[in-house]
């Protein structure tokens, strides 16, 4: 069974430019979330979708935002990009239902790794 | 809100030797606990997870972790460890689900550096 997939691995942008990512999750999962690593503030919750959903959000400005399509697979978008939106970017997805059971375990990708210049 | 905090930010020690990665959490509610372990260039992968029942718990790669709710710990050790172990930890927690949703909360990370 594939894992979760994230694209592009790499990615430069300069700031004021938008960066669309995206992450295919293992098949069957439902439950996708979007996080943000960074050195200084380690893993930062971004959201969570379940079924083209979006269920739950984090603590970040209206320029991070995300959708996920029928197939389960999602997008997260950063417009006006800033500096310090330089990051890891990691989704994950889980075989999570909400209002059935908690969040187990998640399977992580790779990550994106986002250079804002 | 839940919190996590991770006490050392860098353990480093001997091959061979014992490691203990030292988490705290914080919750007015029940919580469900997770260590993560990132290795270099990859996402997290699962190592143990605390949701009910016995308080020891045992992970993959010879890891266990011991939830005291008395002192709010969830610490994560190993009797002997590997060069194949450097990596960086992580300590999440998760709430009971209220209201059809929840997210995992992380500390900062430990980064773990074994030595020949």
């Amino acid at each position: 069974k594939a894992g979760v997939t994230q694209t592009p691995r790499y990615l430069i942008k300069t700031r004021g430019q938008q960066v669309t990512l995206s992450c295919s999750p293992i098949s069957g999962h439902r439950s996708v979330s979007w996080y943000q690593q960074t050195p200084g503030q380690g893993l930062q919750f971004l959201f969570e979708y379940f079924s083209e959903t979006q269920r739950n959000k984090g603590n970040f400005p209206g320029r991070f935002s995300g959708r996920q399509f029928s197939n389960s697979r999602s997008e997260m978008n950063v417009s006006t990009l800033e500096l310090g939106d330089s990051a890891l970017y990691l989704c994950a997805s889980s075989a999570n239902i909400p209002g059935q059971a908690i969040n187990e375990k998640l399977f992580f990708g790779s990550g994106t790794q986002l250079s804002v210049l | 809100a839940q919190s996590v905090t991770q006490l050392d930010s860098q353990v480093p020690v001997f091959e061979e030797a014992p490691v203990e990665l030292r988490c705290n959490y914080s919750s007015s509610v029940s919580v469900y606990l997770f260590w993560y372990v990132q290795y270099p260039n990859q996402g997290l992968q699962l190592l143990l997870k605390y949701l009910s029942g016995s308080t020891l718990v045992k992970g993959i790669n010879g890891f266990e972790a011991e939830f005291n709710k008395s002192q709010t710990s969830f610490h994560l050790r190993k009797p002997s460890v590997h060069i194949s172990d450097t990596a960086e930890y992580f300590c999440a927690v998760s709430t009971t689900r209220q209201g059809g949703s929840e997210k995992l909360v992380f500390g900062k990370g430990t980064k773990l550096t074994v030595n020949p």
